[in-house]
Order: C-alpha cells, then sequence, then structure tokens
C-alpha cells in the first residue's frame, strides 16, 4: 500500500510558539493531501484540504490564520500551527489521496503528530 | 449535524467469532465508503472501501455490505482475533473519494481470547 510519513511524531511547545508539521507521500504523488486533528478518544475532523500549487481550502470553524497549510510539491504538505495555546494539543493527521496510478481515490494516512502545547 | 452514524460505541467479541459495525450516513452526495482501523498513537490505516454501485465487497476477512436505498452499510470482520482489537472508522465521502472524509465516532472492538 501507499506509505505517508509526517515529521515530528510528537512536538512539545511553549504557549505562543509556532509548530511546523510535514507529511510526506513517500512512494507516489499526491495531487491532494487532507488534514485532520483528533482529540483523544475522539473521532477524526477534517480541517483542511491543500491541492498541489493552490490555496487550501478550510473546513467551517477552522481558522486559516492560524493554521497554515502549504502544498509546494505533489509530495509534500505542511502544516503550521501559529502561536500556538493549550486548546491547540491534539493529534494531527495527514492523509494524501492517491487519485493517480493507485487504484481510485483511497486516502492514505500518516502515522500522526502530537502536539502539545504548554 | 452528524452526517455519519456509527454503532455501537464499543463491542467485545469472542476469539473466532464475527464482529459487526454498522454505520449511516445522511448526504446522499456520498459515493465512497471506507473503514479505518487505528491502534492507539497510530494513524489511521485502510482496511476495505466500497462505493454505492456494489452492495457487498470482501477482502480476505473483512466484508463490507451497502444498502444504498436505507443510507447504510456495514463492516463483518470474520474469525475474529486478538490482533483485531483496535478502534474501528466508518468514513464517507463525495467525488468517488476525492473529497475530505467524514468520520464516524469509531467503534472500540475488544476480542476476548
Amino acid at each position: 500500500g501507499a506509505v505517508v510519513s509526517q515529521h515530528p511524531s510528537r512536538v512539545i511547545c511553549k504557549s505562543g510558539t509556532s509548530v511546523k508539521i510535514e507529511c510526506r507521500s513517500l512512494d507516489f504523488q499526491a495531487t491532494t493531501m487532507f488534514w485532520y486533528r483528533q482529540f483523544p478518544k475522539q473521532s477524526l475532523m477534517l480541517m483542511a484540504t491543500s491541492n498541489e500549487g493552490s490555496k487550501a481550502t478550510y473546513e467551517q470553524g477552522v481558522e486559516k490564520d492560524k493554521f497554515l497549510i502549504n502544498h509546494a510539491s505533489l509530495t509534500l504538505s505542511t502544516l503550521t500551527v501559529t502561536s500556538a495555546h493549550p486548546e491547540d494539543s491534539s493529534f494531527y493527521i495527514c492523509s494524501a489521496g492517491s487519485g493517480g496510478p493507485l487504484s481510485y481515490n483511497e486516502q492514505f494516512f500518516g502515522p500522526g503528530t502530537r502536539l502539545t502545547v504548554l | 449535524q452528524q452526517q455519519v452514524k456509527q454503532s455501537p460505541q464499543s463491542l467485545i467479541v469472542q476469539k473466532g467469532g464475527i464482529s459487526i459495525i454498522n454505520c449511516a450516513y445522511e448526504n446522499t452526495a456520498f459515493d465512497y465508503f471506507p473503514w479505518y482501523q487505528q491502534f492507539p498513537g497510530k494513524g489511521p490505516a485502510l482496511l476495505i472501501a466500497i462505493r454505492p454501485d456494489v452492495s457487498e465487497k470482501k477482502e480476505g476477512r473483512f466484508t463490507i455490505s451497502f444498502n444504498k436505498s436505507a443510507k447504510q452499510f456495514s463492516l463483518h470482520i470474520m474469525d475474529s482475533q486478538p490482533g483485531d482489537s483496535a478502534t474501528y472508522f466508518c468514513a464517507a465521502s463525495r467525488g468517488g473519494g476525492a473529497d475530505g472524509l467524514t468520520f464516524g465516532k469509531g467503534t472500540h472492538l475488544i476480542i476476548q481470547p
């Protein structure tokens, strides 16, 4: 199956700082990448959809100035949490849509990044 | 508005038994229905997915049953094993899976040896 990596896997930062999370599709090109957030013992919530070379589309209620998304290439998308606060502490997971040489449009998820804001 | 409703919230099954998880959706524009398995601290892993042009899909021990008129779909895990103990999420999206996924709330499955 398709492999998606995320870096870092875990980050702890102080309130007010910014954190960048990288998402890479390792063995396929992903024209579309997605960012989700998952709070403890809860489901995944879509935050934004990122297409290579264009601005991300954010879901209702997600602050685009706080969660900056850049999709610079077909294999890399980044999420930057700006001026992080304790309520931003969560598990951030990206996914990459196959939509190409692999069958159909399956989404393959990365391993996630645990963000803790002190 | 919860667009994908999943039940049960938790499920305990004996080893070798059949695990059944159900989902119902509201948005008739959904046309792609995957199931994911997630272990603690890990990202979800795609198990199996179905489109509404078929009523059933089987891959190994995993089967999806789909009822378009009822807007329901379910996951059956045959011969359940302790290693299957995990949280399972159903999801749905439009555009044949090209859009972002709307997830159910998850089912915590425990397989007792």
